[in-house]
């Protein structure tokens, strides 16, 4: 079974601090995202990255930033976190196809609060 | 431009069937995806229909009409664990991405 996980469940933030959400996958897979979840608004893309190293931008990537040092590791950064960042984020891993047809699979999510 | 339609929420009765159905406008189309979302936890992966016509995965069937741009998600013999929301999900032509509904809360009444 694929797997993904997510650095923490829940975590609370102050505004103005530097935040790292962590994501690691355990399947060779190519593709990586991170969301954000808001009632009534749905999955919006935030990042996503198709290569070690390579990132794209999605619909909201205001923001943030991210990184891909390592195949299995797709890292989301709140440079200074703001109060509308408090949502739920999700990581994202799919196999390699390039026209989205590859399942994706999402891990655990993280609810960020800030305060 | 590219969008999905889902209603927002449903109410059904514990042991009947129910029918969510999901629009979609795309440019391209390679499939569409349907997960099911339990409340505070990630989206796991339901169906994914490349073919017009109506799968079955036990409980669950998917139906696609791609000429209609219309997909339905079946589910019977309704149980309280089914209480979820639904999302319907198509992928941007060549683009890596998912254009996502924005989901159907199922609400299971005993």
């Amino acid at each position: 079974d694929v797997k993904v996980t997510q650095s923490s469940r829940y975590l609370v933030k102050r505004t103005g601090e530097k935040v790292f959400l962590e994501c690691v996958q355990d399947m060779d897979h190519e593709n990586m995202f991170w969301y954000r979840q808001d009632p009534g608004l749905g999955l919006r893309l935030i990042y996503f990255s198709y290569d070690v190293k390579m990132k794209e931008k999605g619909d909201i990537p205001e923001g943030y930033s991210v990184s891909r040092e390592k195949k299995e590791r797709f890292s989301l950064i709140l440079e200074s976190a703001s109060t509308n960042q408090t949502s739920m984020y999700l990581c994202a891993s799919s196999l390699s196809d390039r026209d989205g047809s590859d399942t994706q699979y999402f891990g655990p999510g993280t609810r960020l609060t800030v305060l | 431009g590219q969008n999905i339609d889902q209603p927002t929420e449903m109410t059904a009765t514990e042991g009947a069937i129910v029918q969510i159905n999901c629009t979609y406008q795309t440019s391209g189309f390679n499939g569409l995806f349907w997960y099911q979302q339990h409340a505070g936890e990630a989206p796991t992966f339901l169906s994914y229909n490349v073919l017009d016509g109506l799968e079955e995965k036990g409980r669950f069937s998917s139906f696609l009409s791609r000429s209609k741009g219309y997909s339905y998600l079946l589910l019977k013999e309704l149980q309280m664990k089914d209480s979820a929301s639904y999302l319907c999900a198509v992928p941007m032509d060549s683009n890596y991405q998912l254009i996502w509904g924005a989901g159907t809360k199922l609400i299971i009444k005993p």
